[in-house]
């Protein structure tokens, strides 16, 4: 089973942030948290991962609470290309995946 | 950029068949992986691999069998396919060698319908 939690789906306005939440609280130590997207018909794309740093990329900003049990990833200024489902994974290098958050721009 | 390419992007084919997809990497990846997803189940991981030849199930191994006879490619065989078995597949690999700081890399994806 997937270890982490998403909200099923979120709005954001064109040209807002998007902020996505993900909780994964039984995450052990060495495992990193991972965020992935999803266009339809195509296979997911890497984002953005962390350890317990918050990281940034040219795609989006990743914040990790310092108990680790939580994180958010960020979309600076959302556009209408960024609708996709958002998935956020946590693990080694056998990854499982939750049903994601579907993400929806709004002009 | 890492490349992992599917050899099918549509693949259509009877039940009792067996059928191979296949997918190769080009950077020298050392872990593959082989998911399905279906609608309101997401992605499941079927099998994957960290090296030549060595395999490990994932959580939905019922009806595949998997071989990796070369680095940079990875096949899914389903032995007798059955109509249950329709369903997107997704090859991923990963840098891997021990590192856990190993993000997935996907291909497109082969959209298998049987009949």
């Amino acid at each position: 089973d997937a270890k982490t939690t998403q909200p099923t789906s979120m709005d954001c306005a064109e040209g807002r942030a998007a902020n996505l939440p993900c909780n994964h609280s039984t995450i052990s130590g060495n495992e990193y948290v991972y965020w992935y997207r999803q266009i339809h018909s195509q296979g997911p794309q890497y984002i953005i991962h962390g350890l317990k740093n918050n990281e940034t990329n040219e795609m989006a900003s990743l914040i990790i609470t310092e108990d680790r049990k939580s994180s958010t990833l960020i979309l600076p200024h959302a556009t209408l290309r960024d609708t996709a489902v958002y998935y956020c994974i946590v693990g080694y290098y056998d990854m499982r995946f939750g049903a994601g958050t579907r993400l929806t721009v709004k002009p | 950029d890492v490349k992992v390419t599917q050899s099918s992007r549509y693949l259509v084919k009877r039940t009792g068949e067996k059928v191979f997809l296949e997918c190769v990497q080009d950077m020298d990846h050392e872990n593959m992986f082989w998911y399905r997803q279906d609608p309101g189940l997401g992605l499941r991981l079927i099998y994957f691999s960290y090296d030549v030849k060595m395999k490990e199930k994932g959580d939905i191994p019922e009806g595949y069998s998997v071989s990796r006879e070369k680095k940079e490619r990875f096949s899914l065989i389903l032995e007798s396919a059955s109509t249950n078995q329709t369903s997107m597949y997704l090859c991923a690999s990963s840098l891997g060698g021990g590192l856990i700081n190993s993000p997935l890399h996907f291909g497109n994806g082969t959209r298998l319908t049987v009949t």
